[in-house]
C-alpha cells in the first residue's frame, strides 16, 4: 500500500493568516501518461463528513473557495489555504487514488492561534 | 440535489450480524462508484472497498477482504455495507462515497453510520 504521511499533525494560525499542511506519499502518484497527480485533499469540520476540496492535486472542486489551493507533484504535495477564516476549522487528510488500495494520510488538525 | 442517505446508528453485541445502507438520490446511481470508508473513534480515513452498482462489481481493500461485504441494488438506488460477525473493534463511523471512476475523488459523501459493537 502507498503510505500518505501528513504533516504537521496539528497546526493553529491567527485569522487572515496562512496556513499550509503537507502530505508525502510513500510512492510517486503522477501518472506519467496523462501527467496527472491522483491526489485529493478533503476537508472534515467536527461532527461531518469529509468534503472533497481539491483533485488531481490543484483542482478545486466546485464551490471551494479560492483561498484555497493545492501544488506538488510526484510524492510531496502541500494544502495552502492563504487567508485563514473561522470557518476553516477542520481536519484536513489527503488520499492518493493512484493504485489499490486508495489511502488516506493521519490528518493535520487546523485551529485558530 | 446528490444525497446519499445512509441508515442509523447501530448498538450491537461482539458475533452479531448487521447489514447498513447508503441510498443515492440526485444523480444516476448505476453511473459512479460507491465507496465505504472507515473512522474509527478519533481516528483518520481508512478506505474499504468500492462497488460500481452498474454491474456490481466490488475492490476490498485488503486489510478489509473477508472481514466485510460490499453490495448494491440498483433497483432501489441503494449501496450496503455487511458484517457476518462484529467485533469490538468494528466500532467506528461508517460513511459512504461517491466518485466517476475507481481511480478519482470522493465528491459526495454519506452523513455516516455510527456502529457501536458492545458486550
Amino acid at each position: 500500500d502507498i503510505v500518505m504521511t501528513q504533516s504537521p499533525d496539528s497546526l493553529a494560525v491567527s485569522l487572515g493568516e496562512r496556513a499550509t499542511i503537507n502530505c508525502k506519499s510513500s510512492q510517486s502518484v503522477l501518472n506519467s501518461s496523462n501527467k496527472k497527480n491522483f491526489l485529493a485533499w478533503y476537508q472534515q469540520k467536527s461532527g461531518q463528513p469529509p468534503k472533497l476540496l481539491i483533485y488531481w492535486a490543484s483542482t478545486r472542486e466546485s464551490g471551494v473557495p479560492d483561498r484555497f489551493s493545492g501544488s506538488g507533484s510526484g510524492t510531496d504535495f502541500t494544502l495552502t489555504i492563504s487567508s485563514l477564516q473561522a470557518e476553516d476549522v477542520a481536519v484536513y487528510s489527503c488520499q492518493q487514488y493512484y493504485s489499490h488500495p486508495p489511502t488516506f494520510g493521519g490528518g493535520t488538525n487546523v485551529e485558530i492561534k | 440535489e446528490v444525497q446519499l442517505v445512509q441508515s442509523g446508528a447501530e448498538v450491537k453485541k461482539p458475533g452479531e450480524s448487521l447489514k447498513i445502507s447508503c441510498k443515492g438520490t440526485g444523480y444516476s446511481f448505476t453511473s459512479y462508484l460507491i465507496t465505504w470508508v472507515r473512522q474509527r473513534p478519533g481516528k483518520g480515513l481508512e478506505w474499504m472497498g468500492i462497488i460500481y452498482p452498474g454491474d456490481s462489481e466490488t475492490r476490498y481493500s485488503p486489510s478489509f477482504q473477508g472481514q466485510v461485504t460490499v453490495s448494491s441494488d440498483k433497483s432501489i438506488n441503494t449501496a450496503y455495507l455487511q458484517w457476518s460477525s462484529l467485533k469490538a473493534s468494528d466500532t467506528a463511523i461508517y460513511y459512504c462515497a461517491r466518485s466517476v471512476t475507481y481511480r478519482s475523488g470522493l465528491d459526495y459523501w454519506g452523513q455516516g453510520t455510527l456502529v457501536t459493537v458492545s458486550s
